[in-house]
């Protein structure tokens, strides 16, 4: 079964830009969970989606976002970039719920300049 | 706000030695505990969930317990091997999962030949 992809994999982009990222989850699975990794920082939650529904969002502004299409697969969009959006993000999916074993995607790495 | 501690932040351990390390979380509306392993250049791996107080979970030399009562998890690896050398990090989720899971910042591992 091939596992959690993420595209693109690298990703340069100025202030004020505005960036999509796409994950594309383990087949059957339907909950898809987005994570920041900043430097010092752990893995910080953004979002849930389970069924095309945002079911959680973390601790983040309204400039990033995301949504979950039929086929599970997700995007997220921060808009107006800023240099502290600078971080690398993962994707994670499983069968229904983040409290269930979660399968990491190898991430997107953001630099904005 | 659920905040998880790992200790130690990093540790160097003689190959063939056996480790452990912590992880410390709320215990208030606890749900489940997650370890994972994440090796340089790769993806995060799932090591264990684990849901019950008591749980003691093994897989091959690595083996994990978890007291939810006092809010605490110990990962333990016997005779350890180069291969170990990762970051370790465990996530708790808790309630209704609104924030998700939640990571500590990890215990880095490097097991010296």
């Amino acid at each position: 079964k091939a596992g959690v992809t993420q595209t693109p994999r690298y990703l340069i982009k100025t202030r004020g830009q505005q960036v999509t990222l796409s994950c594309s989850p383990i087949s059957g699975h339907r909950s898809v969970s987005w994570y920041q990794q900043t430097p010092g920082q752990g893995l910080q939650f953004l979002f849930e989606y389970f069924s095309e529904t945002q079911r959680n969002k973390g601790n983040f502004p309204g400039r990033f976002s995301g949504r979950q299409f039929s086929n599970s697969r997700s995007e997220m969009n921060v808009s107006t970039l800023e240099l502290g959006d600078s971080a690398l993000y993962l994707c994670a999916s499983s069968l229904a719920t983040s409290r269930e074993t979660q399968y990491f995607g190898p991430g997107t790495r953001l630099l904005v300049l | 706000i659920l905040n998880v501690e790992q200790s130690p932040q990093s540790l160097h351990v003689q190959e063939g030695d056996s480790t452990n390390f912590t992880c410390s979380f709320p215990s208030s509306n606890f749900y489940a505990l997650h370890w994972y392993r994440w090796e340089t250049a790769k993806s995060p791996e799932a090591l264990f969930v684990m849901t019950l107080n008591g749980d003691e979970k093994k897989k091959g030399r690595i083996s994990a317990t978890l007291n939810t009562k006092e809010g605490y998890s110990y990962l333990y690896i016997k005779g350890s091997q180069p291969e170990d050398s990762a970051t370790y990090l465990c996530a708790s989720y808790s309630g209704g999962g609104a924030d998700g899971l939640t990571f500590g910042k990890g215990t880095h591992l490097i097991i010296q030949p």
